[in-house]
Parts: C-alpha cells; structure tokens; sequence
C-alpha cells in the first residue's frame, strides 16, 4: 500500500477485555515497530520485528501484550485482559533495511487510539 | 540514562521568527541516525529531518536545518521564519543497530512549539 495503515483507528474496550489492533505496513518495508504513546508523552517502544522475526520484545510491559508478524507484513498487537493504564495511542511504524540501516526513516500509521473503561 | 533528551517542554515564537528545539543524545554506537519528527494534534508523525553520525554537513530540509554537534551529541533543529502551521509537538529519535540485525529507534518526549501570530 501507499502508506502504513492501522486499524481499527478508535477502540473503546471494557476494563478486562481482549482487543487486537492490526498494522499493514509498507509493501516490501522488511522493519516494523509498535510504540505506545500516552496522552502529552513521546512514543515508547514496544516491539520491534525485521521480517516475521521478533528481535526485540522488551518494551512490552507485562505478559498481556503479545505481538506477532507471522508472514512479514501484517502486524497484530494484542492486549489480553485489558486494564486502564493500557489506555493510549498505538503507532506502528515501518521501514526498509538496507546498508546503512541506521538511516532508514521510519514511516508511521495514523495510530489506534484505546480507551479502556 | 535517557538515551533521547528534550529540555524545553513548550516553546513559543512570533510568526516568521526562526526557533531552535533543544535534543541531545547518548549512544556508544558509531552508527547512528537522528531524525526529527513533527507530531500536529490530529496525532500522524511526520518526518522532518534526518542527519547521520558520519554526515560532516548539517542537514537541510526547506525550513528546516539541523544543527549537529557530535563532539558534544547535540542534534538541534532550527526552524527557520515560523509559520502558524508549524504549531504542534516535535519530537527527536535516534536510530541504532547495524544492517541485517537488531535496531532501536527512541524517541524524546517532545518540545510542544507554538506560532503566536
């Protein structure tokens, strides 16, 4: 696609439910990221894969968030169990890898806003 | 230690003024990327500005330039003659990890800029 598209874009959620967001990165973008961003914060880092693998999953911040990119494209972050202070912004971003990878601009989603009640 | 950091929280300045956002940055790597990002409040991150660590020259995009001082790993930007729509937050990141592996992209919290008429 044209851009990185995320979905679904507002998802309001009762404290305790499951919720999934989807991302559907640059076609051929090889890096995809997930960062959650708190009202007035900068992004914080989540997730990290390069392809289907998941090299880095430090920044999720308990064992409700999983993450997966099982074919290399489409991304889905889930939340298990849902508790208000998962209420943020999601972004996902992607990028090429190429030589010199550390100059790869990230290209960013338009986020899906969670709310938890 | 914070790996991104941005000292002024909110910035203002007359239209068609030029203004400057503090970033500074720690890193061991070699390789690295900064790369300046503005976020206005419908919420999408737009990519401003990219300067590498082996870039002699500092980087210019139309209004906006980077002022790079690796000695002293400093990556401010300069936003020359302010427009109203330059009204938002802006946010520094730093890119790290070699090609083919692991990468790290972090973000400051953000200096939020607002154009007074």
């Amino acid at each position: 696609g044209a851009g990185v598209s995320q979905s679904p874009r507002y998802k309001v959620a009762k404290r305790g439910q499951d919720v999934a967001l989807r991302c559907d990165p640059i076609s051929g973008h090889v890096s995809l990221f997930w960062y959650q961003q708190a009202l007035g914060q900068g992004p914080e880092f989540l997730t990290y894969f390069q392809n289907e693998a998941q090299l880095d999953k430090s920044g999720l911040p308990s064992d409700r968030f999983f993450a997966e990119r099982p074919e290399g494209s489409v991304s889905t972050l889930k939340i298990q169990r849902t508790q208000q202070e998962d209420s943020a912004v999601y972004l996902c971003a992607s990028s090429l890898v190429e030589a010199a990878a550390w100059a790869n601009v990230l290209t960013f989603g338009a986020g899906s806003r969670l709310t938890v009640l | 230690a914070q790996k991104i950091t941005q000292t002024q929280p909110g910035m203002f300045v007359q239209e068609k003024e030029a203004v400057t956002l503090d970033c500074t940055y720690d890193t061991s790597d070699q390789s690295y990327g900064l790369f300046w990002y503005k976020q206005p409040s419908s919420g999408e991150m737009i990519f401003l500005i990219y300067q590498g660590s082996y870039d002699e020259q500092n980087a210019t995009e139309g209004r906006y330039s980077l002022n790079f001082q690796k000695a002293r790993k400093s990556a401010n930007l300069v936003i020359s003659a302010s427009q109203l729509g330059d009204s938002a937050m802006y946010f520094c990141a730093m890119r790290e990890g070699g090609s083919g592996g692991y990468q790290k992209v972090t973000f400051g919290i953000g200096t939020k800029l607002q154009v007074i008429p």
